[in-house]
């Protein structure tokens, strides 16, 4: 049982537009929430993070949004750039739990 | 420069062959961590450690062992166990804060490929 779904493979935007990546969480208990990054043939860099006492956090292009009640969460960036081309993984982890679980990822493409 | 290193960057294995991952920190973490990535797939953990001496099984640790004698190294067999071993291994660690959630930080992986 997936407990971090990230429903679209893929995704596609031009240069300047915003993009917009969603993950939905089946647990309840998640109560921290983060964004990587990941290039081919290179381990995940840490973009922003999120708890859930807060509803967004920002910083710079980046945003993360968290609506609990849907058990959904997104990152926005603002205007997308060709080098935020790679794959973001949605991760999620409970109580202080060092256990991250992970979504399957979205390919993010930015066209020139 | 802090940071996390694993090697090789690649890695073959021959059939009913036990295999060596090495990570290893200088960010002082006490908690490190093995990733196994397949392709389309997320992150999924195969063990933790939280402290020297100390480890845990993940989710997907049948066919794998670690050892954590020293806090800023934490190496992963593969072992002929493991039946479908062709994956890119991610290593990761984190500072231990009690009753804080710490962010995870990523190793540039070692792709394992069978022969």
């Amino acid at each position: 049982d997936q407990q971090v779904k990230q429903n679209s493979p893929s995704l596609s935007v031009q240069e300047g537009r915003i993009s917009i990546l969603n993950c939905d969480y089946t647990n309840s208990m998640f109560d921290y929430f983060l964004w990587y990054k990941k290039y081919p043939a290179e381990g995940p860099t840490f973009l922003i993070s999120i708890s859930s006492i807060k509803d967004k956090n920002e910083d710079g292009r980046f945003t993360v949004f968290l609506n609990k009640s849907a058990k959904h969460l997104s990152l926005h960036i603002v205007p997308s750039q060709p080098g935020d081309s790679a794959v973001y993984f949605c991760a999620a982890a409970q109580g202080g739990s060092e256990k991250l679980v992970f979504g399957k990822g979205t390919k993010l493409t930015v066209n020139p | 420069d802090g940071g996390i290193t694993q090697s090789p960057k690649y890695l073959f294995r021959k059939e009913g062959q036990n295999v060596t991952l090495s990570c290893e920190q200088n960010l002082n973490h006490d908690a490190m961590y093995w990733y196994r990535q397949d392709p389309g797939q997320g992150l999924r953990l195969i063990y933790y450690s939280q402290i020297v001496n100390d480890f845990q099984k993940g989710d997907i640790a049948e066919g794998y062992s670690v050892s954590r004698e020293k806090k800023e190294s934490f190496p992963l067999t593969v072992t002929s166990a493991q039946k479908n071993p062709t994956a890119f291994y991610l290593c990761a660690s984190s500072p231990q804060l009690a009753g804080l959630q710490e962010t995870q930080y990523f190793g540039p992986g070692t792709r394992l490929l069978v022969l």
